[in-house]
């Protein structure tokens, strides 16, 4: 069954560091996301892509952060300068539509740990 | 603002018993509703969708039910077992991309 990827699982990085988190959704979806999970906190949107453009960004997603679809199989979340407050699970989903029927497929998560 | 809570916050029943988890909304205007499975350190596996036209949902063991005008969706699930354990999450959409989450259940299953 086809499923949404990331990698790594886990990245340890330097406060200030740039980080790439990286994603691959499932093969025919169109739209793609990426969520975040503070430990024991609600998993909170930070921003939607679609035909190579945000569509949508919480007010999470600052300028510190971006988005990349560099081909035509991987997504990538970019944090510029990474803060002690970025560490969290990062979760990538995607969906086959953008309307209300569109079910979302998440991905397994990147622990990111700022130091 | 939309707000999406969950209770019971945590639950612990022995392996057989028939069991409801809930979710409520407090704004109705939504497009659809998701119930997620999370296994510790893990990522999100959908369950379940439920269109805002539809009042329930059902997979397996599981039965979702909508109540839009009321704002609350109901998980059940049946003749529990211990591989059932997880935290299930509800989250709604709205007239946007992006899906809004609730706090969770942590659901133990023991023998």
């Amino acid at each position: 069954e086809p499923e949404v990827t990331q990698t790594p699982s886990h990245q340890v990085t330097q406060m200030g560091q740039e980080v790439i988190l990286r994603c691959v959704p499932i093969s025919n979806h169109l739209y793609f996301y990426w969520y975040r999970q503070i430990l024991g906190q609600k998993v909170e949107f930070l921003v939607s892509f679609y035909n190579n453009e945000i569509s949508e960004k919480s007010e999470i997603f600052d300028d510190q952060f971006s988005v990349e679809r560099p081909d035509g199989s991987n997504f990538t979340l970019k944090i510029r300068s990474t803060k002690l407050e970025d560490s969290a699970m990062y979760f990538c989903a995607s969906s086959e539509r953008g309307n209300s029927y569109n079910e979302q497929f998440f991905g397994p998560g990147t622990r990111l740990t700022v130091l | 603002k939309q707000e999406v809570t969950q209770i019971p916050a945590a639950l612990s029943v022995p392996e057989g018993e028939n069991l409801v988890l809930n979710c409520s909304f407090t704004d109705s205007a939504i497009y659809n509703l998701q119930w997620f499975r999370q296994d510790p350190g893990k990522g999100l596996t959908s369950l379940l969708l439920i269109q805002s036209s539809q009042r329930e949902q059902t997979s397996g063991r599981l039965n979702a039910s909508l109540d839009k005008s009321s704002g609350r969706s109901t998980l059940y699930i049946a003749a529990s077992q211990p591989g059932d354990s997880a935290t299930y999450l509800c989250a709604v959409r709205q007239d946007t991309d992006k899906l809004i989450f609730g706090t969770g259940t942590r659901l133990q299953v023991f023998p």
